[in-house]
């Protein structure tokens, strides 16, 4: 079955740059998207395609994958930008649509 | 604006069965495939079950398959889970989540309404 694994937290002071990973068994090779998801709430996707972003997302989150690993990054982090952090993409026929673990981002 | 409102959730036995259903607005519906997707209290998200836009394709996770059934009525803007045979690891939120495009297993999911509540329990 194909496995996404991310970091279970994430720190980062603000206005610094955080970098959330999601590593898969050649994830280059596949459409990563991203969620964030806040306390009591649903989630939303914050970056699809990789590295496509919705109307209404700041610039300041981005999307990169290559080899193993894909990557959220935000910069200039903001105390609202606090929340869970999920990646997701289509892991075939047998696997449907995975997951990672999510990743807690906590604005110190 | 897109609105997904989710009903059904509820308080059931092990073993019992709950039909869980979701009104979608602003949108045309019967053109968008649809998913259901759970969070267990304090865990992850787990893909649920996904429908194409006109009912032809649907698929499950292992951990339902055979027990759970999705189904749409594009007349009524409407989606629905029956959940039958019902185990306490099936205690969850459930959303109803649009995908982006008419095919269940590509492209990605765009918007996810607030989930209704399913507890399974004696």
């Amino acid at each position: 079955s194909y496995v996404l694994t991310q970091p279970p937290s994430v720190s980062v002071a603000p206005g610094k740059t955080a970098r959330i990973t999601c590593g898969g068994d050649d994830i280059g090779t596949k459409s990563v998207h991203w969620f964030q998801q806040k306390p009591g709430q649903a989630p939303v996707v914050v970056i699809y395609y990789d590295s496509d972003r919705p109307s209404g997302i700041p610039e300041r989150l981005s999307g990169s994958n290559s080899g193993n690993t894909a990557t959220l990054t935000i910069n200039r982090v903001e105390a609202g930008d606090e929340a869970d952090y999920y990646c997701q993409v289509w892991g075939g026929r047998s696997d449907h649509w995975v997951f990672g673990g999510g990743t807690k981002l906590t604005v110190l | 604006e897109v609105q997904l409102v989710e009903s059904g959730g509820g308080l059931v036995q092990p073993g019992r069965s709950l039909r869980l259903s979701c009104v979608a607005s602003g949108i045309n519906f019967d053109d968008y495939a649809m998913h259901w997707v759970r969070q267990a209290p304090g865990k992850g998200l787990e893909w649920v079950s996904g429908i194409s836009w006109n009912s032809d394709s649907v698929g499950y996770a292992d951990s339902v398959k055979g027990r759970f059934t999705i189904s749409r009525d594009n007349a009524k803007n409407s989606l629905h889970l029956q959940m039958n045979s019902l185990r306490s690891e099936d205690t969850a939120l459930y959303y109803c989540v649009k995908a982006d495009v008419s095919s269940w297993d590509t492209a990605h999911f765009d918007n996810w309404g607030q989930g209704t509540r399913v507890t399974v329990s004696s």
